[in-house]
């Protein structure tokens, strides 16, 4: 079954306003990998944490890995209409999984 | 620049025919996958394989075959489809089991009617 969640699985929001995606491990993960999938489009990879209690940013975007390796965030402050897609975690600790991702709408 | 290419990109099957679906990366990529997505349910891994020669099973492979005769090419085979087996398909390589980045192909839109 699915080993890597992610809550929540829709989430619409005022463009301007901040946006989070959680991703949660049932087991301990070596690094965690997120992706961004633009409508219609293929996931296309965003960034990778590998260290407990990492925390990296892309511009607007802030990235999170839990200090126990189970679980991470994707923060986006200020939400612009570009920033609309599904945003997928991928976990690896025995096999690689992808999160059943957070499909994001943001509206003018 | 190519990247990873899937062919075709649209296709309808009616219940029962056959098809294979082709997957192509110029990266020299050892490792190679097949997901499906469908709504609610992320990506799912049907297949992929580690290398020349050698292919395995994923997290949802009934329905499905595999092969992978040379490095740059994996094939998904779809002996007699099933309306269940409608999706999106997604190829995608990397050099190393995410610990690197996996790119993907643009997909494959089957529906079977």
């Amino acid at each position: 079954g699915q080993q890597v969640m992610q809550i929540p699985q829709y989430q619409h929001v005022q463009e301007g306003e901040d946006f989070t995606t959680y991703c949660n491990s049932s087991t301990t993960l070596s690094n965690i990998q997120w992706y961004k999938q633009r409508p219609g489009g293929h996931p296309v990879f965003l960034i990778q944490l590998v260290k407990s209690g990492e925390v990296k940013k892309q511009k607007r975007l802030t990235f999170q890995f839990g200090e126990a390796k189970k679980n991470s965030s994707l923060h986006i402050t200020a939400t612009q209409t570009t920033d609309v897609g599904t945003y997928f975690c991928a976990g690896r600790s025995n096999q690689f999984y992808f999160g059943t991702g957070t499909s994001l709408t943001v509206i003018p | 620049n190519a990247g990873v290419t899937q062919t075709p990109k649209f296709r309808v099957l009616k219940t029962g025919q056959s098809m294979t679906l082709l997957c192509a990366q110029d990266m020299n990529h050892e490792y190679m996958y097949w997901y499906r997505q469908d709504p609610g349910m992320g990506l799912r891994l049907i297949h992929y394989s580690v290398g020349e020669g050698t292919t395995a099973k994923g997290e949802a492979p009934d329905g499905y075959n595999v092969s992978r005769l040379k490095k740059q090419n994996f094939l998904l085979g779809l002996e007699s489809a099933a309306p269940s087996q409608t999706s999106v398909y997604f190829c995608a390589s990397s050099r190393t089991v995410g610990r690197t980045e996996a790119f993907f192909g643009q997909g494959t839109r089957l529906t079977v009617v």
